[in-house]
């Protein structure tokens, strides 16, 4: 079966400092890969989706860049921090031609 | 506007009651429609899809009306465990899906 995993699941960070949030899926191959932000109270933003490995389209422009060095991992970066990165970052797959996602536990990240 | 509006709540059912609510969405063109679900402090999880016809899941029923452009989910015979925020999900251009910020569901004894 399927699986996906996130981490880390806490994280508290100052301001300027970088970030390297990780997730990989397991038992699958060639999936869309997703990262998205909730922020407290708000609905869920898509900030990055891949299609393949060194496939990134950026929805937001914003302080977070993403990448996906193989098939099966995403990892979401940021060289500074700012307070308003602060937020619930979520990691979702889904096979090709579907549109049903899977979220991973996801990363709660509060910049201080 | 929203591409994805829906009432966020809270809606406070008694346990064993029914429950109702819709979210409407703005792109016509959505193919595919889906209700989630999320817990305090936790991944959203696929509740159900959504179908033209309707369809149900156990105690769950959703509606599509393509024509209004609106989805809805009912739950019968509501438990305390059905309590959470219902987040109605709607496909956008290729492969992407717009949420919606979702409905919260408290479900009292």
């Amino acid at each position: 079966s399927q699986t996906i995993h996130q981490w880390p699941a806490t994280l508290v960070q100052p301001v300027g400092s970088p970030l390297s949030l990780e997730c990989t899926v397991e038992g699958t191959s060639n999936p869309n890969l997703y990262w998205y932000r909730q922020a407290a109270g708000r609905g869920l933003q898509l900030l990055f989706y891949s299609v393949g490995i060194g496939q990134i389209s950026s929805e937001v422009p914003q302080n977070l860049s993403a990448s996906r060095p193989q098939d099966r991992q995403f990892i979401l970066s940021s060289k500074k921090l700012l307070l308003s990165d602060s937020g619930f970052y979520l990691c979702a797959w889904s096979p090709q031609g579907y549109y049903g996602y899977t979220f991973g536990s996801g990363t709660r990240l509060t910049v201080v | 506007r929203k591409e994805v509006e829906q009432d966020p709540g809270p809606f406070n059912v008694p346990e064993g009651a029914t429950v109702a609510f819709n979210c409407t969405y703005s792109n016509s063109a959505s193919q595919s429609f889906f209700w989630y679900r999320q817990d305090c402090r936790k991944e959203p999880k696929l509740l159900m899809s959504v179908y033209s016809s309707g369809n149900e899941d156990g105690r769950f029923t959703a509606q599509l009306n393509r024509a209004s452009q609106y989805i809805s989910l009912l739950i019968r015979d509501s438990k305390l465990s059905d309590s959470a925020t219902y987040l109605c999900v709607v496909s956008a251009s290729w492969g992407k899906l717009q949420f919606g910020a979702g409905t919260q569901v408290v479900v009292t004894p």
